[in-house]
């Protein structure tokens, strides 16, 4: 079963702080994980994917294929950082199964 | 492109009704979506389509229908309007991106059954 956990419902740091938002999934296969945001009242939108490995608006997020996480990091928080945030993996079809999402709130 | 496009923006029924949620995308995706988020339970799967005249069940599909008879369109049909299906319903496709295949969201339509 493939699944996608997200221990976090809500998040608050103050601006200028390091952030972290976990992500954790069951998979039996090689996942393809995903970082989606939703700013308030707005679609969602892909942030990043493990495969590119890039670094987008000041975010990584690396694959841990031990530890089965696929957490979000960013060094310094702004405030337009806050958003609703989804982890998400693709397994072996074309579905992707969403966490539950973490509200982050970052503060002035 | 458009993208994916949804309507109506919001809605209002009553305990009974019908409507049909649309969904459009012009990126020539065979692959779509229709998720409901509701708060502090995030996205699940409604139903899905692989392709034209192919459609199936996700996670949630009890009350809601589906058709997809063309790749670009894929309506939600609610029959009888439930307090329970008061929530936030997106449609999505899946395809390629910038970089590669991505999710793509509509959105939303903003529904309340009363």
């Amino acid at each position: 079963a493939q699944r996608v956990t997200q221990p976090e419902k809500l998040l608050s740091v103050f601006k200028g702080a390091p952030v972290e938002l976990k992500c954790n999934y069951s998979y039996s296969g090689s996942p393809e994980l995903f970082w989606y945001v939703q700013y308030s009242r707005q679609r969602l939108q892909l942030l990043l994917r493990h495969i590119s490995r890039e670094s987008i608006k000041g975010f990584t997020a690396d694959l841990n294929k031990g530890e089965t996480s696929f957490h979000l990091k960013k060094p310094f928080a702004q405030e337009e950082d806050s958003a609703m945030y989804y982890c998400a993996l693709k397994g072996g079809s074309e579905k992707l199964v969403f966490g539950k999402g973490t509200k982050l709130t970052v503060n002035p | 492109n458009a993208g994916v496009t949804q309507t109506p923006k919001f809605r209002i029924l009553k305990i009974g009704q019908s409507m049909t949620l649309q969904c459009t995308q012009d990126m020539n995706h065979n692959y779509m979506y229709w998720y409901r988020q509701d708060p502090g339970m995030g996205l699940k799967l409604i139903y899905y389509s692989v392709g034209a005249g192919i459609t199936d069940k996700g996670e949630v599909p009890n009350g809601y229908n589906v058709s997809r008879s063309t790749t670009e369109d894929f309506p939600l049909r609610l029959e009888l309007a439930a307090p329970s299906q008061t929530s936030v319903y997106f449609c999505a496709s899946w395809g390629p991106g910038l970089a590669d295949n991505e999710q793509f969201f509509g959105p939303g339509t903003r529904l309340t059954v009363l």
